[in-house]
């Protein structure tokens, strides 16, 4: 069975400081991995998108990075401000139409 | 803005009556999905619509119905609500299958009571 599995469940960190959010999965085939940022109240939004062959890839403050040998990936969030205070999600792709979601990490950043 | 529209925002439902969900995109996607999520678990796919005139069922099709009207139009309908049917409806576009990027609406809050 496709799993998608994220820890921590919540995190809570203060303004300013980094923090790195993990992502363990069992998909096969595997295709692509994403990473969405879900604020409270609105629908996901993609941060990052890597194939097999891309170890690491980033956008801004956030860098994720994926070991498709151990079929690990992780997002580090650099400097957070409030505004990232969201819900973070790893979806892994397999073939076809087929978005396998994890339950998704939530993040406050505290002042 | 150029995105996905839904409506509506929110909708409360008495059980065993009928609504349709909404949605619309006008970046000219080929495929569209609908999606439910609910708390403590993954967002879940309930139908896609690969390509205009096409629709197959996702995992948890049971109790909806779905009509791609043209490119940029597909939607969700509740024949008779339940409240299992509680939770967030995601709408969503691609220009095709998961190689693509995906582009969310920013939900339904459907509750039954």
């Amino acid at each position: 069975k496709n799993q998608v599995e994220q820890s921590p469940q919540s995190l809570i960190i203060l303004e300013g400081k980094n923090c790195t959010l993990q992502c363990n999965y069992t998909v096969s085939p595997f295709s692509n991995l994403r990473w969405y940022k879900q604020d409270t109240g609105r629908g996901p939004v993609s941060l990052t998108i890597m194939t097999f062959s891309e170890n690491t890839k980033s956008n801004g403050r956030y860098t994720a990075t994926l070991d498709a040998d151990t079929k690990q990936s992780s997002l580090h969030i650099t400097a957070s401000q409030l505004s990232d205070s969201a819900s973070y999600i790893c979806v892994v792709a397999n073939s076809g139409y087929a978005l396998n979601f994890g339950k998704g990490t939530s993040l406050l950043v505290t002042p | 803005n150029a995105g996905v529209t839904q409506t509506p925002k929110f909708q409360v439902l008495k059980t065993g009556q009928s609504m349709t969900l909404q949605c619309a995109q006008d970046m000219n996607h080929n495929s569209m999905y609908w999606y439910r999520q609910d708390p403590g678990m993954g967002l879940r796919l309930i139908y896609y619509s690969a390509s205009e005139g096409t629709t197959d069922k996702g995992e948890v099709p049971n109790g909806y119905n779905v009509s791609r009207l043209n490119k940029r139009e597909f939607s969700l309908r509740l024949e008779s609500a339940a409240p299992s049917q509680t939770s967030v409806y995601f709408c969503a576009s691609t220009e095709g299958g998961v190689l693509y990027g995906y582009t969310f609406g920013s939900g339904t809050r459907l509750t039954v009571v």
